[in-house]
């Protein structure tokens, strides 16, 4: 039973190209929301989030969408560049619960970014 | 400042053996998760642990067990090891309980059961 899908596995962009990775989750608990990044051999690193109260958050090259209605969210990375390859983490959590550290992850989705 | 460190890096194990794996958050960090990670799947919750109190346990069966010291880091034990435990077993800190879900994650400890 996956309350988060990450359904494509894998996504192919050119470098300068944007980026749109999705994600859908099923539990309508969840109130917090993000993204992490994973390179080989390391752990996950947090790259952005979104509360449940917002429909977009930015940090610099990146931007998360949240469409509570359709229970979708999407990461947005503009421009893409070939250190972005990495396996990225859709995650959420019922934060207003206070089960903060309680996080549900998706599958992943491998980017690759060509030069 | 030295980030969320994971011991061992790596081991192997037989089936039926016991396993400890250990885990020291950044300096300031009170709350410890940790996570499974199985091949080709995203981390998997297990347990979260916060000022030596377990605050959240995740759908693993009982030979999973945790604890947390008074210096904060922590112990994740698995008994009567299947071959299935096979995986990355990752921790996370966090400075409380009650921040933004924010996770610093350590590198994992990779367990192969044979």
């Amino acid at each position: 039973d996956q309350q988060v899908k990450q359904n494509s596995p894998s996504l192919s962009v050119q470098e300068g190209r944007i980026s749109i990775l999705n994600c859908d989750y099923t539990n309508s608990m969840f109130d917090y929301f993000l993204w992490y990044k994973k390179y080989p051999a390391e752990g996950p690193t947090f790259l952005i989030s979104i509360s449940s109260i917002k429909d977009k958050n930015e940090d610099g090259r990146f931007t998360v969408f949240l469409n509570k209605s359709a229970k979708h969210l999407s990461l947005h990375i503009v421009p893409s560049q070939p250190g972005d390859s990495a396996v990225y983490f859709c995650a959420a959590s019922e934060w207003s619960t206070g089960a903060n550290s309680k996080l549900t992850f998706g599958k992943g989705i491998t980017l690759s970014v060509r030069p | 400042d030295a980030g969320v460190t994971q011991s061992p890096t790596h081991l192997i194990k037989t089936r039926g053996q016991h396993v400890t794996l250990r885990c020291s958050p950044i300096s300031g960090h009170k709350s410890v998760s940790w996570y499974q990670q199985v091949l080709g799947q995203g981390p998997q919750f297990i347990f979260q642990y916060y000022e030596k109190e377990e605050r959240g346990r995740g759908n693993f069966p009982d030979r999973f067990s945790a604890r947390q010291f008074p210096n904060y880091s922590s112990e994740l034990n698995v008994n009567a090891l299947l071959l299935g435990d096979s995986a990355l077993y990752l921790c996370a800190s966090s400075r409380s309980g009650a921040d933004t879900g924010e996770l610093f994650f350590g590198e994992g400890s990779r367990l192969t059961v044979l």
